[in-house]
């Protein structure tokens, strides 16, 4: 099992410029969240599905779309990227509301 | 609405010292609490989980925490310290959400940055 994946590691974008982070999971895992880490933040849910199909806000949507039209990918979209967004994102998996699995993260820059 | 206090951002500990790292939660329902630990540049390990069975979990490289519920808190200890433990280590809460439902998530606290001395 290769648990929680997520592409690409590492990027560099320009403000205003748009990408998508792709997350997989072969746990068969219904639940699925994206989390930012900022230094002294923490990690904060931007968004999280409940399975295939669906998607709901966490603490920090805004600037961010999302989509899981399978059940083992959820998608996290930057449509217009802005320095503020310039973080570590994490992607994680669980069965229902038991222990999430993470991946290893994508360092984003945004100049 | 749940929260997790971790007070203070860094730890000091010598090697073989005892580690105690406090972990303070607010629920409205019976929670479930875990503790991660994050190497540098890598994602989050859980290190163990406390969900109502015995309120003492043992976890993975020794490290161990205590739910008590008179103090909302869940502290993580281990014995004895090794260079090896050097991590950031996060206290997190789930209020058990039902299925679907809009709490069927983690809230974690802010972390707290290990560091071992020789």
């Amino acid at each position: 099992n290769a648990g929680v994946t997520q592409t690409p590691k590492f990027r560099v974008l320009k403000t205003g410029q748009s990408m998508t982070l792709l997350c997989a999971q072969d746990m068969n895992h219904e639940y699925m969240y994206w989390y930012r880490q900022d230094p002294g933040m923490g990690l904060r849910l931007i968004h999280y599905s409940v399975g295939e199909g669906t998607t709901a806000k966490g603490e920090v949507p805004d600037g961010y779309n999302v989509s899981r039209l399978k059940k083992q990918n959820f998608l996290l979209g930057l449509e217009s990227a802005a320095p503020s967004q310039t973080s570590v994102y994490f992607c994680a998996s669980s069965y229902h509301s038991d222990t999430q699995y993470f991946g290893p993260g994508t360092r984003l820059t945004v100049l | 609405a749940q929260s997790v206090t971790q007070l203070g951002s860094h730890v000091s500990v010598s090697e073989g010292a005892l580690v105690l790292l406090r972990c303070n939660y607010s629920s409205s329902v019976p929670p479930y609490l875990f503790w991660y630990v994050q190497y540098p540049n890598q994602g989050l390990q859980l290190l163990l989980k406390y969900t109502s069975a015995a309120t003492l979990v043992k976890g993975i490289n020794g490290f161990e925490a205590e739910f008590k519920k008179s103090e909302t808190s869940f502290h993580l200890t281990k014995p004895s310290a090794h260079m090896s433990d050097a991590a950031e280590y996060f206290c997190a809460v789930s209020d058990r959400g039902k299925v679907g439902g809009a709490n069927s998530k983690l809230t974690f606290g802010k972390g707290i940055t290990l560091s071992v001395r020789p």
